[in-house]
């Protein structure tokens, strides 16, 4: 079955560390997308990438990095620079002009 | 920045009655989206309006889309409880990417 798989489903991270969350498609879309979820809050748009070896910033991008070297894939970093990490991360992929498709995210909490 | 704001913030019925959601925007749009999220999971696409129709309706959802108010209304008749989740409504920007601008989203629970 075609999807975007985002793993890990839980994270931890300690204090100072950098952790890395994947998000993989097999739906050959070219547009990718990572959002942020704080509790009762919409979604929050940190990174895109319309193409490979091309990402944007979205409206929170600091202290987030990442990297789109194939089409499949898009992993977002977390670094050390993001002082308030703990939230619910969506990863999202579309076609061109079409509606997104979500993972069913990773929730990273600081140990 | 948040374009879209749903409204109620949250709305409780019961099975069968119908449950109608409403978003306003700010800026000109291409079109808007509607999206669901049940509960620890991934939002799933619901339905499409673009900015020159009225009206859509995909099985039990009913969407309107008012460009001259900036608003748009999702309609579910017939409720049951799987129904319950939060739902979002999701806007473009003319001449813009692809970027999506979602609202805070409304929770909506249907007690059986």
């Amino acid at each position: 079955d075609g999807g975007i798989t985002q793993s890990p489903k839980y994270l931890f991270r300690k204090e100072g560390q950098n952790v890395t969350l994947s998000c993989e498609q097999n739906l050959n879309h070219d547009a990718m997308y990572w959002y942020r979820q704080d509790p009762g809050q919409g979604l929050r748009l940190i990174y895109y990438s319309q193409i490979v070896n091309d990402f944007q910033k979205g409206d929170i991008a600091e202290g987030y990095s990442v990297s789109r070297e194939k089409k499949e894939s898009f992993p977002l970093t977390v670094t050390s620079a993001q002082k308030n990490p703990t939230a619910f991360y969506l990863c999202a992929s579309s076609p061109q002009a079409r509606p997104q498709h979500f993972g069913d995210g990773t929730r990273l909490s600081i140990l | 920045s948040q374009q879209g704001e749903e409204d109620p913030q949250a709305l409780s019925i019961q099975e069968g009655e119908n449950a109608t959601m409403n978003c306003s925007y700010k800026t000109s749009i291409n079109n808007l989206q509607w999206y669901r999220q049940n509960s620890g999971r991934g939002l799933v696409h619901l339905i499409l309006i673009r900015s020159n129709e009225r009206e859509k309706h995909s099985g039990r959802l009913r969407v309107t889309l008012d460009t001259s108010k900036k608003s748009s209304s999702l309609l579910i008749t017939a409720s049951r409880a799987a129904d319950t989740a939060s739902y979002f409504c999701a806007t473009d920007s003319q001449g813009g990417s692809e970027k999506l601008v979602f609202g805070k989203g409304m929770k909506l629970t249907v007690n059986p």
